[in-house]
C-alpha cells in the first residue's frame, strides 16, 4: 500500500515537535471531511473526521480544524514520534454520497530522531 | 477481528488481458468500495456497493466494473487492460459511517 508520489509535499520534523498538515479542498458543497494515513505497504488508516458544521475536532495527540471560507483542512500532531512517519491525505465527502470520498494528493511526514 | 482481505497482492498482466480482484470486507461491514492509488492520479474512488447494489461510480470507463455478493465479498474486473492501468487497487468496507473506511493492503497490478 505504498503510496508513492513523486511530487509529494515533504514535511520533516523533529522528534516531539508539533506537526501541522495542511490541505485545500475543492468542492463548498463538501459536508465531511476526513484524514487519513498511509503507511509503507499498507492501506490508508482512519484518523480523524470532520463535519461542515464544525470548526475544530480533537483526537488523541490529533487535532483537524476546517476553515470553510478558505476551504482549508489542517491536521494537527501533537509531540510527533517515529511512528507518525507516513503519508497523510485528507478527504472531503459530501451528504448522500455513500462512502465516495475525494482525497487530496497526500503529504509526506518525516520524523526525525 | 480480521480486517479487510485482498487477493491477489500482486500480478502481472499484459495488455489487452482482463483482470479479477477480490475483496473480502470485516464481517459486518456491508459496504465495500474501491479506490485506484498511482503515483499520478493519488487516490481515486472507482465504485461504491452497498448490499449488493451499486451505490456510487467514479469516474473510471466501462472497462472497469464490480459486483458484491450475498456474504458482502466484492470483485472488480478490469477488462481490456492497457499500461496505464496499472496501480494499487484497494478495497475498504465500513460499518455504515460515512467515512470511516477500513482499507486493506491492497492489490497490486502492473500491466506490462
Amino acid at each position: 500500500g505504498e503510496s508513492v508520489g513523486l511530487h509529494l509535499p515533504t514535511l520533516s520534523v523533529q522528534e516531539g515537535d508539533n506537526s501541522i498538515i495542511n490541505c485545500a479542498y475543492s468542492n463548498s458543497a463538501s459536508d465531511y471531511f476526513i484524514w487519513y494515513k498511509q503507511e509503507s505497504g499498507k492501506g490508508p488508516q482512519f484518523i480523524i473526521d470532520i463535519r461542515s458544521n464544525m470548526d475544530k475536532r480533537q483526537g488523541q495527540r490529533v487535532t483537524v480544524l476546517l476553515n470553510k471560507t478558505v476551504k482549508h483542512l489542517s491536521l494537527q500532531i501533537a509531540a510527533t514520534q517515529p511512528g507518525d512517519s507516513a503519508v497523510y491525505f485528507c478527504a472531503e465527502n459530501r451528504d448522500n454520497a455513500g462512502n465516495m470520498l475525494t482525497f487530496g494528493g497526500g503529504t509526506r511526514l518525516m520524523v526525525k530522531p | 477481528k480480521a480486517g479487510v482481505t485482498q487477493t491477489p497482492r500482486y500480478l502481472i498482466k499484459t495488455r489487452g488481458q482482463q483482470v479479477t480482484l477480490s475483496c473480502s470486507p470485516i464481517s459486518g461491514h456491508r459496504s465495500v468500495s474501491w479506490y485506484q492509488q498511482t503515483p499520478g492520479q493519488g487516490l481515486q474512488f472507482l465504485f461504491e456497493y452497498f448490499s449488493e447494489t451499486q451505490r456510487n461510480k467514479g469516474n473510471f470507463p466501462g472497462r472497469f466494473s464490480g459486483r458484491q455478493f450475498s456474504n458482502s465479498r466484492s470483485e472488480m474486473n478490469v477488462s481490456t487492460l492497457e499500461l496505464g492501468d496499472s496501480a494499487l487497487y484497494l478495497c475498504a468496507s465500513s460499518n455504515g459511517a460515512v467515512g470511516e473506511l477500513f482499507f486493506g493492503e491492497g492489490s497490486r497490478l502492473t500491466v506490462l
